[in-house]
């Protein structure tokens, strides 16, 4: 079964400076894609960020950028240059061909002024 | 283009009430998934529809809980019977291409937020 782990239920952050929020995966199957989402307190659903197990680079969008390393099963979210408004909850989540999401239990981001 | 809708935002029920949730898929989409998030946790998947189909709903609870996705109109989650351990914000998502794509990206729903007093 697929399982998605971040260990960090909660980071402080600095404003301006960068932030890595940590999340591995589980899964026996070769294709996969990994994503990311952030949910602010006003509960919606935001998708910042999509690395696919076979994109030999790591996926990038604006600030943030995916560190995967496969072999470690591991792909995690760098937020650089914080502002105020990262501060929120992050969710690491995993689908499989075929399947659907799974997701982690999330990472509470609080930017510090 | 509008997003995934829907509504009630927010919904309160007594216990034994019955609770309807809609969504309403972004523009092109025909494949509607329904999530439920428990305070503080993350989301879990309940099922999967296409147009008239479900697809996989091996995340439904075997009891109380249905969903469909008529021809027309909305997908609904419909909770029969509630209990207090129902109340939880449901997430709907859309995509516009077949799940068997890792890359299928979900566009999801500004959630309704049930509450069972």
């Amino acid at each position: 079964a697929q399982k998605i782990t971040q260990t960090q239920p909660g980071m402080f952050v600095q404003e301006k400076e960068a932030v890595t929020l940590d999340c591995t995966y589980d899964t026996s199957d070769q294709s996969y894609g990994l994503f990311w989402y952030k949910q602010p307190s006003s509960g919606e659903m935001i998708f910042l960020i999509y690395q696919g197990s076979y994109d030999e680079q790591n996926a990038t969008e604006g600030r943030y950028s995916l560190n995967f390393q496969k072999a470690r099963k591991s792909a995690n979210l760098v937020i650089s240059a914080s502002q105020l408004g990262d501060s929120a909850m992050y969710f690491c989540a995993m689908r499989n061909y075929g399947q659907n999401f799974v997701f982690g239990p999330g990472t509470r981001l609080s930017v510090l002024p | 283009n509008a997003g995934v809708m829907q509504n009630p935002r927010h919904l309160v029920r007594r216990r034994g009430q019955e609770a309807r949730l809609r969504c309403s898929p972004m523009k092109g989409h025909s494949h509607v998934y329904w999530y439920r998030q428990l305070p503080e946790e993350g989301l879990k998947f309940m099922v999967y529809l296409q147009k008239e189909n479900i697809i996989d709903e091996s995340g439904m609870p075997k009891e109380r809980f249905s969903a469909e996705f008529p021809k027309e109109g909305p997908s609904i989650l419909r909770i029969q019977q509630v209990v207090r351990g129902d109340s939880a914000a449901y997430f709907c998502a859309s995509s516009p291409i077949l799940p068997g794509q890792p890359n299928n990206e979900q566009f999801f729903g500004p959630g309704t937020r049930l509450t069972v007093l």
